[in-house]
This record gives C-alpha cells, structure tokens and sequence, in this order.
C-alpha cells in the first residue's frame, strides 16, 4: 500500500541553525502539505502547495520556513533559523484531490537546543 | 473561526465497554469530516472519511456517524489495542487545510 514517507525521524539542531525535513508523499498525489504537532498540543497546519505553488500558509509559516519540490519525488520544509519554539513533530501529508483524503507521514521530530 | 471542538478529552474503557467519541463543528459549507487514529509519537492514521448528514462508516469495531453539526465515533467492545488518541478534522473553507480537533485519548484495560 502507497504510504507517505519521512526523514529524518529526528532531529536534533541547535538555535539559529537551518534544517531540511524531507517527506516523500503517494506517487500520483498532487496536493502537498506540512502540519505540526508541539508536544501534548494538536495537529497544526503549516502550509499547502499545489503545481509547484503555495496554495495555504498559515500565520506560523512565517519568513523562516520555506518549502520546495525539488524533484518529482521530493517534498522539503526548510527553517532557515531554528528557534526553540520550533521543537514539535512535523507532519507531511499528500492527497490526489483538494478536498480528498490527506495521508499522513510517520514524522520528523525536530529538537532545537 | 472555523472550530473543530472534540469530547471528552480522555476516556478510560474496560475491554468489551462500548462507547462514543465526540466531534463538533463550527465550519460552514461542510465539505467532509475526517477521522484519524494517532499512536504516540506517530503519525496520523486515516480512518474514515464522512461526507453528508446521516453518513455512516464501519470497520471492525468502529463506527462513524455524521449529522449536521457533529460527527460520532462509536467503538464497540474495544480491546486494548484500540488504546490511542482519535483525531477529528474538517478541511477550511476553502478546502485547502485540514482543521484538527485536540483529540480524544483513549484507555482500554483488559
């Protein structure tokens, strides 16, 4: 069964440092998403991105955070400066439609010291 | 604001104890309800989709209901492995971003 994949699984970077999280969503998906989830809180939505464009960003993906389809395979959040409030597992998600089913990858969990 | 408000917070069941989740809405223009199980330290893991009023859903011990203003996850004689946290959301108005309850946790002891 297609699935969503993620890495790395953790993290750990220290405040001020760039980090890439990689996800490789469901083949014949075409709507991309990242969502996090801080520690005892719930599921955030980040950003969407749909034909190589941000359809969605929320009022966390600030100047920090960029995302990027560098390939046909490939999905990348980046944070170009860590802060400690970034610490949380961040979620990529794919779905075939815009409103279809969004699958969710197993996480990356991100440690800023 | 769209709102997706979940109850309770935490069930505690014993195996075989039937039960229901909660799930409530404020977003207008419903366009699907969604239900996922999370594991601790995982990711979310789709269970049902629901798209109209009185829309139901079954597999193996859960149910999910839909009305108008609230959606139910009904989970008949759990066992322990049903022990998670259940996830509600709703995609935003413009369909774009799934809006996520906080969760139900739930414990189900042998």
């Amino acid at each position: 069964e297609p699935e969503v994949t993620q890495t790395p699984s953790h993290q750990v970077t220290q405040m001020g440092q760039e980090v890439i999280l990689r996800c490789v969503p469901i083949s014949n998906h075409l709507y991309f998403y990242w969502y996090r989830q801080i520690l005892g809180q719930k599921v955030e939505f980040l950003v969407s991105f749909y034909n190589n464009e941000i359809s969605e960003k929320s009022e966390i993906f600030d100047d920090q955070f960029s995302v990027e389809r560098p390939d046909g395979s490939n999905f990348t959040l980046k944070i170009r400066s860590t802060k400690l409030e970034d610490s949380a597992m961040y979620f990529c998600a794919s779905s075939a439609l815009i409103t279809d089913t969004q699958y969710f990858g197993p996480g990356t969990r991100l440690t800023v010291l | 604001e769209d709102q997706v408000t979940q109850s309770p917070e935490a069930l505690r069941l014993q195996e075989g104890e039937s039960s229901s989740l909660n799930c409530s809405y404020t977003v207008s223009g419903l366009r699907g309800l969604f239900w996922y199980r999370q594991d601790p330290g995982k990711g979310p893991e789709f269970l049902f989709t629901l798209y109209s009023a009185g829309e139901e859903k079954e597999k193996e011990r859960l149910k999910a209901t839909l009305t108008k203003k609230e959606s139910f996850l009904h989970i008949t004689a759990p066992k322990p492995e049903d022990s998670a946290t259940y996830l509600c959301a709703v995609p935003n108005q413009a369909g774009t971003a799934l809006i996520f309850g906080k969760g139900t946790t739930l414990s189900v002891s042998s």
